[in-house]
């Protein structure tokens, strides 16, 4: 079956500029999370989403990031006002079940570059 | 929250040689512990988690340790392959509410593992 995917796979945008990162998660996964992975670094938190559950946007970096999942499913990474300190690997995941032990599934990643 | 340091950065090791991967972490209600592989221009893939509720879990080649009292994990590959070569990730997290699952991932920093034929 299909598993996360990610578009684009690659980004390259002028600083000030927004940008919008596309997330499919598997089907029936109900639990969406967005990762931001700099260069030689771990991943970060970004934002989760539980079914109709209100989103834990903790790590969120600034209010110039935002996302939203539409219909439990796709999700949409918005970044606004681009800094070339947002110049990072995007990433996506998906867990299973509600009421089972969920492993994530990752995306390929979205590569951003601000110029 | 929750903080996972993960050592050494960089691992070099011959074709056939085990490879030791370490992990401290803060939150003594974590009790889930991934480990990801992550090749270049690739998301991770999950290649062993462990639960809390056991101490060591083997498959194949790999295994992992948990020492909860520590507060320290670890990862273990043997008769290390080539195909090896990756950046390794270790992570940790909490049940949600309802306790069958699992929140955000707080990840190690990685360690880029090398296997030399």
């Amino acid at each position: 079956g299909a598993g996360v995917s990610q578009s684009p796979s690659n980004k390259v945008t002028e600083k000030g500029k927004d940008v919008e990162l596309r997330c499919d998660p598997i089907s029936g996964h109900t639990a969406l999370y967005w990762y931001r992975q700099s260069l030689g670094q771990g991943l970060e938190f970004l934002i989760y989403f539980q079914g109709n559950s209100a989103p834990d946007k903790s790590g969120l970096p600034s209010d110039r990031f935002s996302a939203e999942r539409t219909g439990g499913s796709v999700s949409t990474l918005t970044i606004q006002r681009t800094q070339q300190e947002d110049s990072a690997v995007y990433l996506c995941a998906s867990a299973g079940l509600a009421g089972l032990y969920n492993e994530q599934f990752f995306g390929p990643g979205t590569r951003l570059t601000v110029l | 929250g929750e903080n996972v340091e993960q050592h050494p950065s960089t691992l070099s090791v011959q074709e056939g040689d085990s490879a030791v991967i370490k992990c401290t972490y803060s939150d003594s209600a974590s009790n889930y512990f991934p480990w990801y592989k992550q090749e270049l221009g690739k998301g991770p893939q999950l290649i062993i988690d462990i639960r809390s509720n056991v101490g060591e879990k083997k498959d194949q080649r790999i295994a992992v340790t948990l020492n909860k009292t520590a507060k320290h994990f670890s990862l273990h590959i043997t008769e290390t392959q080539p195909e090896d070569s990756a950046v390794y990730f270790c992570a940790a997290s909490t049940t949600l509410a309802g306790g069958t699952s699992y929140g955000k991932l707080t990840f190690g920093q990685g360690t880029i593992l090398t296997v030399h034929p």
